[in-house]
């Protein structure tokens, strides 16, 4: 059971390149969030995603775009990417509201 | 405001001694929070929930609920250099489906 899955792990981007950031989850999870973490932050809310076929803003949404391609899929787009990006990206799934959200590895993206 | 916020720390306590960790949030129909722990280069870790006014024990750890004040925190009794981690407090609003973290307590434990 691999549980939330992202890819990549590791990518650098140059100023203005785009990219997608994937998330899957086998837990059959209604909920999917996408984070930033940045030092001294904790983690911001991107885009949420309540169920499949919808999609929120959360708190730092600028810059990105997101698409909840399945139940299992959620991705994060950076159409053109800016330093301001650098961060690690979590994704993570929630069975509903009051319960556990599991965690992937996390994508360490560095924008020069 | 934030929805969600923790005293900004760092903290660091002796082995042994007991480790306090509080968070405020701002939606007062929230009805579910939890505790994650994060070790460095890591993913966060649920180690605690709690959905009740009151007080939940786990272990050394104990989670506490006041709905009326808002406030949510955490004890780390007898605390060992293993519970070196940031600390991070969650929430899950009422009035959507969303899950918002606090900015985290760093937490030394001292041997």
């Amino acid at each position: 059971n691999a549980g939330v899955t992202q890819t990549p792990k590791f990518q650098v981007l140059k100023t203005g390149q785009s990219m997608t950031l994937q998330c899957a989850q086998d837990m059959n999870h209604n909920s999917m969030y996408w984070y930033r973490q940045d030092p001294g932050m904790g983690l911001r809310l991107i885009y949420y995603s309540a169920s499949e076929g919808t999609t929120d803003k959360g708190e730092v949404p600028n810059g990105y775009n997101v698409s909840r391609l399945n139940k299992r899929e959620f991705s994060l787009r950076l159409e053109s990417a800016a330093p301001s990006q650098t961060s690690v990206y979590f994704c993570a799934s929630q069975e509903l509201g009051n319960t556990e959200a599991f965690f992937g590895q996390g994508t360490r993206l560095t924008v020069v | 405001q934030k929805e969600v916020e923790q005293n900004s720390g760092p903290l660091s306590v002796p082995e042994g001694a007991i480790a306090s960790l509080n968070c405020t949030y701002s939606d007062r129909g929230s009805q579910s929070f939890f505790w994650y722990r994060q070790y460095s280069g890591k993913s966060p870790e649920l180690i605690m929930f709690i959905y009740s006014n009151g007080d939940k024990e786990d272990g050394r750890f104990t989670a506490q609920l006041n709905k009326a004040s808002q406030y949510v925190s955490l004890l780390i009794r007898d605390s060992q250099p293993s519970d070196s981690a940031t600390y991070l407090c969650a929430v899950n609003p009422a009035r959507d489906y969303k899950l918002s973290f606090g900015a985290g307590t760093t937490v030394t434990v001292r041997a």
